[in-house]
């Protein structure tokens, strides 16, 4: 059975302090693996794919990366508007998708 | 281009009850899925339909069921609604199975 743990649960930041959101997954195959952004009372917004080890995407302050086991989400210089929940799901090659928990960001001016 | 428009925004009901929510995937997409969230449990596929076809299901009961129409726009249905059910109901449109997913606002569900 596919498994998405994400860490840390939630991450107070002050404003331009960088940091790394972490997801670590147990899949019997990796098809792809998600970021998503979701605001409270919204849809998640897709952010990034990555499909194999190696893997790294960039756009604006962030930058996730992929390895065989888990994935991170640096967070550069960070402003208040980049709290949220970050969200990271797998899909394995049965097209499942499975969501992790979540990481709630913070971070003040 | 428009993004997945799902209706109602709010819902109130009352157990027992049943309910039906809709979603309009974006143009040109064919997989339609359905996702429940609450903050215990985080968000949990319910099912998805490609389409027209059920083709995956998540770990629900049969109070829950859907359909997908031949211009994709597709309904959820919950049936003798309980407590449990208030949540927040996200559909998500893909291109197909394989492609990232894009998410509605959701539908706010309470049931009371």
């Amino acid at each position: 059975e596919d498994q998405v743990t994400q860490s840390p649960e939630a991450l107070r930041l002050q404003e331009g302090e960088s940091s790394s959101l972490n997801c670590s997954y147990t899949v019997s195959g990796l098809r792809g693996l998600f970021w998503y952004r979701q605001d409270p009372g919204k849809g998640p917004e897709f952010l990034f794919t990555l499909y194999s080890a190696g893997e790294e995407k960039e756009k604006e302050r962030l930058k996730a990366t992929l390895t065989k086991k888990e994935s991170f989400l640096h967070i550069t210089a960070p402003k208040p508007e980049d709290s949220a929940t970050y969200l990271c799901a797998v899909q394995d090659y049965g097209q499942n998708f499975v969501f992790g928990p979540g990481t709630r960001l913070s971070v003040l001016p | 281009k428009a993004g997945v428009t799902q209706t109602p925004r709010y819902l109130i009901k009352t157990r027992g009850q049943q309910v039906t929510l809709s979603c309009s995937p974006i143009s040109g997409h064919r997989s339609v899925s359905w996702y429940q969230q609450t903050p215990g449990q985080g968000l949990q596929f319910l099912f998805e339909y490609f389409s027209e076809t059920q083709r995956n299901k998540g770990n629900f009961p049969g109070r829950f069921s859907g359909r997908q129409f031949s211009n994709s726009r597709s309904e959820m249905n919950v049936s003798t609604l309980e407590l449990g059910d208030s949540a927040l109901y996200l559909c998500a449109s893909r291109v197909r199975g394989d492609t990232e997913a894009f998410f509605g606002q959701g539908t706010r569900l309470t049931v009371v």
